[in-house]
């Protein structure tokens, strides 16, 4: 139990749904990360939010759509996926340049 | 831009062994680094940090060193288990306050019984 949850751990979803995962931390950290995960590719990182301030887009296409609301909590909604979107969606938080890891949201796009 | 590199990407062990995984990386301008242990379906679990300014850090079986100036981090596993078995990743995070902490592809470990 590292103290970062995500919902859900799986999902999966048609190209023209609209969906959302979810990821909540309260270790009062101030970052929080979006990550993807693809078969034999390293961790790709997505989005980095700082004090709710989002200071990294790795070039992320805008069918995903972060949302910080506040410190605790972080969102990646989805639309129109491809198929090929399907991974790991892994979020962390950290504070002192240690990161911690929820469990990952595993999604499929069919 | 950073580049993080390990080697090997797979080992088989028999159960018992002492192993080494290695990490490198290509700018030396690092905050600290990071070993995680993921087992498969699930999410990362921290294994040990290693500051810019130390050179090693111990936890039970496990050591981890640092040699930023050659671009070099080892893991060490003393007295392997079956319950090691897993994937190992290190991930260094750089100096420039961007908070992006960038992986290497891992070292998928199978220690046998």
């Amino acid at each position: 139990e590292t103290g970062v949850t995500q919902t859900p751990r799986h999902l999966v979803m048609g190209m023209t749904n609209k969906k959302s995962l979810k990821c909540e931390q309260h270790l009062g950290h101030n970052a929080m990360y979006w990550y993807k995960q693809s078969a034999k590719k390293p961790l790709e990182l997505m989005f980095v939010y700082n004090f709710k301030e989002q200071t990294e887009n790795n070039s992320v296409p805008s069918r995903f759509s972060p949302e910080c609301p506040n410190s605790s909590h972080l969102f990646l909604h989805l639309h129109t996926l491809q198929p090929e979107d399907s991974a790991l969606y892994l979020c962390a938080s950290s504070h002192g340049g240690e990161l911690f890891f929820g469990e990952g949201s595993r999604l499929t796009v069919l | 831009k950073q580049e993080v590199t390990q080697i090997p990407a797979a080992l088989s062990v028999p159960e018992g062994e002492n192993l080494v995984l290695n990490c490198s990386f290509t700018d030396s301008a690092i905050y600290n680094l990071q070993w995680f242990r993921q087992d498969p379906g699930k999410g990362l679990t921290s294994l040990l940090l290693i500051q810019s300014s130390q050179r090693e850090q111990t936890s039970g079986r496990l050591n981890a060193s640092l040699d930023k100036s050659s671009g070099r981090s080892t893991l060490y596993i003393a007295a392997s288990q079956p319950g090691d078995s897993a994937t190992y990743l290190c991930a260094v995070l750089g100096v420039d306050s961007s908070y992006k902490l960038i992986f290497g592809s891992g070292t998928r470990l199978l220690v046998r019984p």
